[in-house]
């Protein structure tokens, strides 16, 4: 069982929104803002799309957007296109041993 | 480019040991902490261990503490990871990652899958 829990699946059509939550604990989300997002497409690599709750790393497009309350964080993608389909992951720094903690990841379907 | 290619995965019994190997290129190798993350096929992302930039801090999530060893040579951009009692929940791919200065992860390997299983 991941620390973090996402939703396992949610899925909008082509140019509709969708939001992406993570839930962990006052130990890591509620904690700190280092809330970070993944995209991984099937058979690839992880890829950065969200640092420090909402900042976007250079490239990644505007479409992409984080925020977090409490202990909480959302990663919401405006204007769904079919190549956002992909699995999402959450993560934090926790204060934990562990350091890092995950989510299950969400897998998007973009209908 | 940043450049991260793992290699030494396979398969191995429980109980026994291998040695990942990571090459890295395209940026400053000793300027970055570096991490192994781990993914059981289809399920999510576990983080293993991490080294900072001259190799001499160290950490361990608990599920590998004592029995892995992550290290790193900065003069041939390579960073290493000796896994020993290896067990079957130790199967998954391996990730070599850079540390994004913002306790994130901003570049992955393309993984190297271990399987431990007689």
């Amino acid at each position: 069982q991941s620390a973090l829990t996402q939703p396992a699946s949610v899925s909008g059509s082509p140019g509709q929104s969708i939001t992406i939550s993570c839930t962990g604990t006052s130990s890591d989300v509620g904690r700190y803002n280092y809330v970070s997002w993944y995209q991984q497409h099937p058979g690839k690599a992880p890829k950065l799309m969200i640092n420090e709750v909402s900042n976007r790393p250079s490239g990644v497009s505007n479409r992409f957007s984080g925020s977090k309350s409490g202990n909480t964080a959302s990663l919401t993608i405006s204007g769904l296109q079919a190549e956002d389909e992909a699995h999402y992951f959450c993560s934090s720094y926790t204060s934990d041993t562990t350091l890092w903690v995950f989510g299950g990841g969400t897998k998007l379907t973009v209908l | 480019e940043v450049q991260l290619v793992e290699s030494g995965g396979g398969l191995v019994q429980p109980g026994g040991s291998l040695r990942l190997s990571c090459e890295a290129s395209g940026f400053s190798f000793s300027s970055y902490y570096m991490h192994w993350v781990r993914q059981v096929p289809g399920k999510g992302l576990v983080w293993v261990s991490r080294i900072n930039g001259d190799g001499r801090d160290t950490t361990y999530a608990d599920s590998v503490k004592g029995r892995f060893t992550i290290s790193r040579d900065n003069a041939k951009n390579t960073l290493d990871v000796q896994m020993n009692s290896l067990r079957a929940d130790d199967t998954a791919v391996y990730y070599c990652v850079r540390d994004g200065h913002s306790y994130d992860f901003d570049s992955w390997g393309q993984g190297t899958l271990v399987t431990v299983s007689s």
